[in-house]
């Protein structure tokens, strides 16, 4: 098993532009997640997802998209990028969308606005 | 709201204990997490607890006390590889919806 794997790993983008990050896993896991890390603020939840075809705001949802076509694919559209989306974007799955079970998370995608 | 409470940093000895605390502040709970996560790397799962009370595993155990608001992590016998920050993490409604804190910067030092 991969486990849950994202691309790229490092983006740079301009204002203005558009991007998605690419988020699979391979555990046929019913509940997949985006969060963004920033410095002395942990991690907060974006969007997420129960099911394919199920999708749902976070914390923070404004300025990204999400949509759920299969259970293992979940993209992370950003619309017109900013430089207050620099940050560490993690996707992460877990077995089951009830609580309890633990997440996998996957390596990350360093991304910088200019 | 939801309101989770950590350290920012701790610095420790090898071989030493070290407990991390956790306060907590939210609208439901399910249950509370504990994350590790080295620098530049993705966190990874250390422990779930639901009920009160301790819940041991190797090295690491965690606590909490619901009524408290409050959970401790605590690692036993510290090697250099602990170095990392340490996520709390609430489910404060179900459907598996983290809030995490800020995180714990632990350094271990020879």
């Amino acid at each position: 098993n991969a486990g849950v794997t994202q691309t790229p790993k490092f983006q740079v983008l301009k204002t203005g532009q558009s991007m998605t990050l690419q988020c699979a896993q391979d555990m046929n896991h019913e509940y997949m997640s985006w969060y963004r890390q920033d410095p002395g603020m942990g991690l907060r939840l974006i969007h997420y997802s129960v099911g394919a075809g199920i999708t749902d705001q976070g914390e923070v949802p404004n300025g990204y998209n999400v949509s759920r076509s299969t259970t293992e694919d979940f993209p992370l559209r950003l619309l017109s990028a900013a430089p207050s989306q620099t940050s560490v974007y993690f996707c992460a799955s877990s077995y089951s969308a009830q609580g309890g079970y633990e997440q996998y998370f996957g390596p990350g995608t360093r991304l910088t606005v200019t | 709201g939801q309101n989770i409470d950590q350290p920012t940093e701790m610095t420790a000895t090898e071989g030493a204990i070290v407990q991390i605390n956790c306060t907590y502040q939210t609208s439901g709970f399910n249950g509370l997490f504990w994350y590790q996560q080295h620098a530049g790397e993705a966190p990874t799962f250390l422990s779930y607890n639901v009920l009160d009370g301790l819940e041991e595993k190797g090295r690491f155990s965690s606590f909490l006390s619901r009524s408290k608001g409050y959970s401790y992590l605590l690692l036993k016998e510290l090697q250099m590889k602990d170095s990392a920050s340490y996520l709390c993490a609430v489910d404060g409604k179900a459907g598996n919806m983290l809030t995490f804190g800020g995180g714990t910067r632990l350094m271990v030092k020879p």
